[in-house]
């Protein structure tokens, strides 16, 4: 089955400075990455999400990339706010029709100093 | 309703005890997950249900653990005689089909003395 690895596991940065959280993959067959934040107490939520046909999607200040080759996949998120304080969990979903099963890694928690 | 929605949010059972957790899922939503949430820990994939039908459940960690949809939408996920390592938040989450964004509930913690 598939088995999500997830680095670091805290994260402390300098409001302004870039964050970078990597994960890794093992079922090649895995072809949707999605990443989710939660804050404290709160559900995950999505911030983006990355498929297979893809190499680098961004959103503002947030951006994915993806090596299929190397089933590694990579959060960046640039000129850090207090907002971003968070865990934050990379994802690897088969997307099968008939089986779907999203596993997450163990999370990351990001802290973002004044 | 705007969201997915879990009932109870907290729940506090004896050893022993059966509870059941309910999750409203987003109308229209093919798709529906329980994950169990560890204190520290990500989702940890427990069944998924596409309509009414029990595609998986290999995550289930026990006998102890049943899930049902029976109509394609509400569902409830019941623990039976819970034991201490039972305690952790319960996610519920939806999503229109498979291999696209899952909407969370808020979660059921559930700690069991």
């Amino acid at each position: 089955g598939e088995n999500v690895e997830q680095h670091p596991s805290t994260l402390s940065v300098q409001e302004g400075d870039s964050a970078v959280i990597k994960c890794t993959y093992s079922d090649s067959a895995s072809n949707y990455f999605p990443w989710y934040k939660q804050e404290l107490g709160k559900r995950p939520q999505l911030i983006i999400d990355i498929r297979s046909n893809v190499g680098e999607k961004k959103d503002q200040r947030i951006a994915v990339t993806l090596n299929k080759t190397a089933k590694h996949f990579s959060l960046h998120i640039t000129e850090t706010q207090p907002e971003d304080s968070a865990v934050y969990f990379c994802a690897a979903d088969p997307g099968y029709s008939s089986a779907s099963k999203i596993i997450f890694g163990s999370g990351t928690r990001l802290s973002i100093r004044p | 309703g705007a969201g997915v929605s879990q009932s109870p949010r907290y729940k506090v059972a004896k050893r022993g005890q059966d509870v059941a957790l309910r999750c409203d899922p987003i109308s229209g939503h093919v798709s529906l997950f329980w994950y169990q949430q560890a204190l520290g820990q990500g989702p940890e994939f427990l069944t998924y249900f596409q309509n009414e039908a029990q595609l998986d459940k290999s995550g289930l960690p026990s006998d102890r653990f049943f899930a049902e949809r029976p109509e394609g939408s509400v569902s409830t996920l019941k623990i039976q005689r819970t034991q201490q390592e039972d305690s952790a938040v319960y996610l519920c989450a939806s999503s229109a089909k498979t291999g696209v964004e899952q909407f969370f509930g808020p979660g059921t913690r559930l700690t069991v003395l």
